[in-house]
């Protein structure tokens, strides 16, 4: 069964930390993992990563993938109070026009 | 660029009557759109995918009569829940694609959500 697996569910720190978040996958036909931000409503895209061991940046934010062990990593760095938010990992799968399978989510809280 | 619109944001109706929601994608044509319902405190699910000229593809356990996709164009796709039931209040999302040659060229971006919650 294809499955998304995010760690950890939940992480609080403080204000000038720096947080990794994790996601493993095990899919079948894998074509693109994605990052997203959600705060109160709707996802907003953060990263579409495609190839292995290329970062991506934007920001205080990057990820990497790692196709050989299926996993990718969000980093964040000097967090901020707005970087508060669930952060969500999802894997592109499937046929030419395949759907998203999502994980559960990392809720990360940044306190002053 | 790859903005999706989602109407209504919020929507209050009484059991036993349909809602229509909307989703248009504003600056680019998608080929394929996903409906997803979330709720509380979980990750999002997949309810159906909508190819544009074509029935929508629905996931195991979703109604197809309960929730009816229309995908008439390139920029619009509406889910409407039909006799609405208060087990059915939930975040509806959208998210609007364009696939060129079988990859993924633009977009993957997700509509504002609509709230919806039957009394």
């Amino acid at each position: 069964e294809d499955k998304v697996v995010q760690s950890p569910l939940s992480l609080v720190v403080h204000e000038g930390d720096t947080v990794t978040l994790n996601c493993s996958y095990e899919v079948t036909n894998f074509r693109s993992l994605l990052w997203y931000k959600q705060e109160k409503k709707a996802p907003t895209f953060l990263f579409m990563l495609t190839s292995s061991g290329i970062e991506k940046k934007s920001g205080r934010l990057s990820s990497i993938l790692d196709k050989k062990e299926l996993f990718s990593i969000l980093n964040i760095t000097a967090t901020q109070t707005g970087d508060s938010a669930i952060y969500l990992c999802a894997v592109w799968h499937g046929g030419s026009q395949g759907n998203l399978i999502f994980g559960k989510g990392t809720k990360l809280s940044v306190k002053p | 660029g790859a903005v999706v619109s989602q109407h209504p944001s919020w929507v209050i109706c009484k059991s036993g009557t349909s809602v229509k929601i909307e989703c248009r994608s504003l600056d680019f044509q998608a080929t394929t759109m996903f409906w997803y319902r979330q709720f509380p405190k979980q990750s999002l699910m997949l309810m159906a995918t909508s190819n544009e000229g074509s029935k929508a593809t629905y996931e195991q356990g979703v109604e197809k009569d309960k929730f009816l996709i229309n995908h008439a164009s390139l920029t619009l796709s509406t889910l409407t829940v039909t006799s609405a039931h208060p087990e059915d209040s939930s975040f509806y999302i959208c998210s609007a694609s364009l696939f060129l040659q079988g990859a993924l060229s633009y977009g993957y971006t997700f509509g504002s959500g609509t709230r919806l919650t039957v009394v």
